[in-house]
């Protein structure tokens, strides 16, 4: 089993939708849990984080995690082509210490 | 966040050299994390380099594969030797700030 596992995707959504992306983790003492949007060609980058259950909003973006049943999920709203990326769920803390996990990402095509 | 530069972006190198990888971050901080993505693939980190001691390596990495420099608290090398098709990837430089992690822009890495 991995120990952080999200779907490959492509997740393919017409504009104006809402993305919902899912992800899953092994480690129970895990304390610290981010979603991560990456183009192709590029690095990385940090566009949510979350540490407690419940939900978290930023702008377009909702961050729910659910540490019972060992879930983290990401939704976009009013989805945009430019949210095309693959988004990489990352976590934190349990047994790993201070290292970050990643999956393998999960690709999300925007359609016009 | 942190302002992370990495140098070079890219490169395209003959098998059996080495190229070193600098990470330099407009900040100082305790700990540099180099991780590697290979096509197609998420991120796994490769080692975590501390200022004034040796590089702690994750399983699958080896020094003298991935020799790590670590002068100062605000810049570290990764070099890749002796290097091998295999060895194609995107290298990516990492800091924390509190508890959330920044990439550089990362090094994509072309062994031919």
């Amino acid at each position: 089993q991995k120990e952080v596992e999200q779907n490959s995707g492509p997740l393919s959504v017409p504009e104006g939708a809402i993305a919902s992306l899912n992800c899953t983790y092994s480690d129970r003492g895990s304390q610290s849990f981010f979603w991560y949007r990456q183009y192709s060609g590029k690095s990385p980058e940090l566009i949510m984080s979350i540490y407690s259950n419940g939900d978290k909003e930023d702008g377009r973006f909702t961050a729910q995690l659910n540490k019972a049943s060992q879930y983290v999920s990401l939704l976009i709203r009013d989805s945009q082509p430019s949210d095309s990326a693959t988004y990489l769920c990352a976590v934190r803390g349990g047994a790993a210490g201070n290292k970050l996990t990643f999956g393998g990402g999960t690709r999300v095509l925007v359609k016009p | 966040s942190a302002v992370i530069s990495q140098k070079p972006s890219r490169d395209i190198c003959q098998r059996g050299t080495s190229l070193t990888i600098q990470c330099q971050v407009d900040s100082q901080v305790t700990m540099m994390f180099w991780y590697r993505q290979q096509p197609g693939q998420s991120l796994t980190l490769i080692a975590t380099a501390n200022q004034g001691s040796e590089a702690t390596y994750e399983s699958g990495f080896v020094i003298d594969k991935f020799p790590i420099s670590r002068p100062n608290l605000t810049f570290s090398t990764l070099t890749v030797s002796n290097m091998s098709p295999e060895d194609s990837s995107i290298y990516l430089c990492s800091v924390d700030q509190n508890t959330e992690a920044f990439f550089g822009q990362g090094t994509r890495l072309t062994v031919v």
